[in-house]
């Protein structure tokens, strides 16, 4: 089965600092690889997502994600964040060709200003 | 931008009591899904539909659970004897392929 591991519950920022937020899984084969966010009281968006190809990935809000095959591994980054940043992140893994979706436990980010 | 509905945002129920929670996917979506998440809790896969049934389910989705859609626009999914439990957000999905998922903005069942 497959599974998904954030290691951080809860990372607190000040703006223009640097982000990455880690995520391994653990599946045996090909995956699709997604990282959502949900603003307060909103619902679940697609960050960014990798299926194949470049493993570094570029999503919406200067927000990019590397592929590291051999470390089992999806790291979500950001130069430099905004207070309305301030969300909760899921690293989500799918094996390819599945319609499960598995989700880390996310982590929450806060931006003080 | 199209966008998944669900309703109702919350629902109170007494423990033992049928629940439906309904869903409207994006309309060109081909598939469907169910998610829920336990207060403190990861995000869990329920069940996905396609084609008019369901194409994979989780140890979750036993046969307290059913997924139904019923017209051409609506995606159900009931709670046939509600348990405390089963109290969290509850988010429908859909996607136009096993693609990226769009969802809806959940709904909270509170099971007292």
């Amino acid at each position: 089965a497959q599974s998904v591991s954030q290691h951080n519950h809860h990372v607190i920022l000040s703006e223009a600092a640097s982000l990455e937020l880690g995520c391994n899984y653990s599946y045996g084969g090909t995956v699709n690889l997604f990282w959502y966010v949900q603003y307060p009281g909103q619902h679940l968006q697609l960050l960014l997502k990798y299926f194949s190809g470049d493993p570094l990935v570029k999503g919406i809000k200067g927000f990019e994600a590397e592929f590291i095959k051999s470390k089992f591994s999806f790291n979500l980054r950001k130069p430099s964040v905004q207070w309305s940043d301030t969300a909760e992140y899921f690293c989500a893994v799918r094996g390819a060709g599945s319609y499960q979706l598995t989700f880390g436990k996310g982590t929450k980010l806060s931006v003080i200003p | 931008e199209p966008e998944v509905t669900q309703t109702p945002s919350h629902q109170v129920t007494q423990m033992g009591q049928e629940v439906i929670l309904r869903c409207v996917p994006i309309s060109n979506h081909l598939y469907f899904y169910w998610y829920r998440q336990i207060l403190g809790q990861k995000v869990e896969f329920l069940v996905s539909f396609y084609n008019n049934e369901i194409s994979e389910k989780s140890e979750i989705f036993d046969d307290q659970f059913s997924v139904e859609r019923p017209d051409g626009s609506n995606f159900t999914l009931k709670i046939r004897s509600t348990k405390l439990e089963d109290s969290a957000m509850y988010f429908c999905a859909s996607s136009t392929t096993t693609g990226e998922l769009f969802f809806g903005e959940g709904s909270r069942l509170t099971v007292l």
